[in-house]
């Protein structure tokens, strides 16, 4: 029941783009269609930013992008903002032995 | 516009039972989801605790399974934490939040601190 794995930190300049990454298994990432990115910002609570693997809730601004190849997915963020500098962790479903979720371990971005 | 709200003790001794209760307005709970428990310690990241649906079906973070009973009330529109036995490294902000393989609502989180 290994944490997802996501690089600790990425920064990008206004206006740039940006990835992250979350890998995982095939008993998760690779397994299932369930994969969530969330955004946090210091003090709040996580916000729901791409839901099964590519998928933006309402109000969510289309410079989010999810996609996933294999056991890794991926969080884009086109034309950086500085109100996108915050905390972003990927979620995968997973069932291995018994249902359960697991996070990513959490990425900081940096706007510069 | 679905809600959560969290609420319990803010401080919790150690080997003593931490409850919190998530209580959730503008959706029933018996009309389907899951909900589930998050927990994020100071400076740390996030890990999921459990899940319940409303008909008491539950999923434990295997982890702390041992430890973990989650219950819902449909009567009350709520559904409740308990964590047995906790320790130091069980101080957390907890979160409650509804599951459909997302957490796409969450209440605004509640730091418990175990501490003697």
């Amino acid at each position: 029941q290994s944490a997802l794995t996501q690089p600790a930190s990425v920064s990008g300049s206004p206006g740039q783009s940006i990835t992250i990454s979350c890998t995982g298994t095939s008993s998760d990432v690779g397994g299932y269609n369930y994969v969530s990115w969330y955004q946090q910002h210091p003090g709040k609570a996580p916000k729901l930013m791409i839901y099964d693997v590519s998928n933006r809730p309402s109000g969510v601004s289309n410079r989010f992008s999810g996609s996933k190849s294999g056991n890794t997915a991926s969080l884009t963020i086109s034309g950086l903002q500085a109100e996108d500098e915050a905390d972003y962790y990927c979620s995968s479903y997973t069932s291995s032995s018994t249902p359960y979720v697991v996070f990513g371990g959490g990425t900081k971005l940096t706007v510069l | 516009q679905v809600q959560l709200q969290e609420s319990g003790p803010g401080l919790v001794k150690p080997s003593e039972t931490l409850s919190l209760t998530c209580a959730v307005s503008g959706y029933s709970i018996s009309s389907g989801y899951y909900w589930g428990w998050i927990r994020q310690p100071p400076g740390k990241g996030l890990e999921w605790i459990g899940s319940i649906y409303h008909s008491g079906s539950t999923y434990y973070n295997p982890s702390l399974k041992s430890r973990v009973t989650i219950s819902v009330d449909t009567s009350k529109n709520q559904f409740s934490l308990k964590l047995s036995s906790v320790t130091a490294a069980d101080t957390a902000v907890y979160y409650c939040a509804r599951w459909g393989h997302y957490f796409d609502y969450w209440g605004q989180g509640t730091l418990v601190t175990v501490s003697s």
